[in-house]
């Protein structure tokens, strides 16, 4: 089976910095996309960029590029969005999902079960 | 970037009944590349429609997509309990992608 297992919910302080992870497992890694997604509770969904874990390649939505940084880890299947320095407005669930084929223009099929950031002084 | 409006924000219906949800872009959507996922509480989304009109491996043919351009809609033939949950339209034909806000299905 495909999966996406991300890690675990984490209480930061505004300026620190976070890395979270997305582990795949059940396909090839190198052959689909994955897309971070944001959702603030209670809220809608936010397209924060995608990476190519084969090149990688990455593009952002210009509401988060500068800010996080999307990474790849071909030895362990491993997807990655940090922070070098958070905001309180960071304060959300973040989703990873895989694309349903090897395009780069693709639904999100796959998803992670989310992890809870909270970003508070 | 090509904003997603969809609506009705809330739509209050009974099970057995049928539930037309639409999606409008701000731009014409490259190649129909408009995607609908179901949202239930303390859930990641889930697929269901992709390209305007293909339903995703595994869902029930009650759920249907249709629309091209810059106006599609998902329709849910006959309610049943499970479907009640938050619906989101996603266009992934331009970059940035964008989603639209949602609209929840209520039990009426």
């Amino acid at each position: 089976d495909v999966q996406l297992v991300q890690s675990g919910a984490e209480v930061k302080k505004p300026g620190e910095s976070l890395r979270l992870s997305c582990q795949t497992s059940g396909y090839s890694f190198p052959s689909y996309w994955i897309t971070w997604v944001r959702q603030v509770p209670g809220k809608g969904l936010e397209w924060i960029g995608r990476i190519d874990p084969s090149d990688p390649y990455t593009n952002y939505s210009p509401s988060f590029e500068g800010h996080v940084t999307i990474s790849a880890d071909k030895s362990s299947s491993t997807v990655y969005l940090e922070w070098s320095s958070l905001k309180t407005s960071d304060t959300a669930v973040y989703y990873c999902a895989r694309h349903l084929t090897w395009l780069q223009a693709d639904p999100l099929h796959i998803w992670g079960q989310g992890t809870l950031v909270t970003v508070s002084s | 970037e090509n904003d997603l409006t969809q609506s009705p924000g809330t739509l209050s219906l009974s099970p057995g009944e049928r539930a037309t949800l639409s999606c409008r872009a701000s731009q014409t959507v490259s190649n129909n590349y408009l995607a609908w996922y179901q949202q239930k509480p303390g859930q990641a989304p889930r697929l269901l429609i992709y390209g305007a009109s293909s339903r995703a491996t595994g869902i029930p043919d009650r759920f249907s997509g249709s629309g091209s351009g810059t106006d599609f809609t998902v329709t849910i033939s006959r309610l049943e309990p499970e479907d009640f949950a938050v619906y989101f339209c996603h266009q992934y034909g331009n970059s940035p992608n964008t989603f639209g806000q949602g609209t929840r299905l209520e039990i009426k």
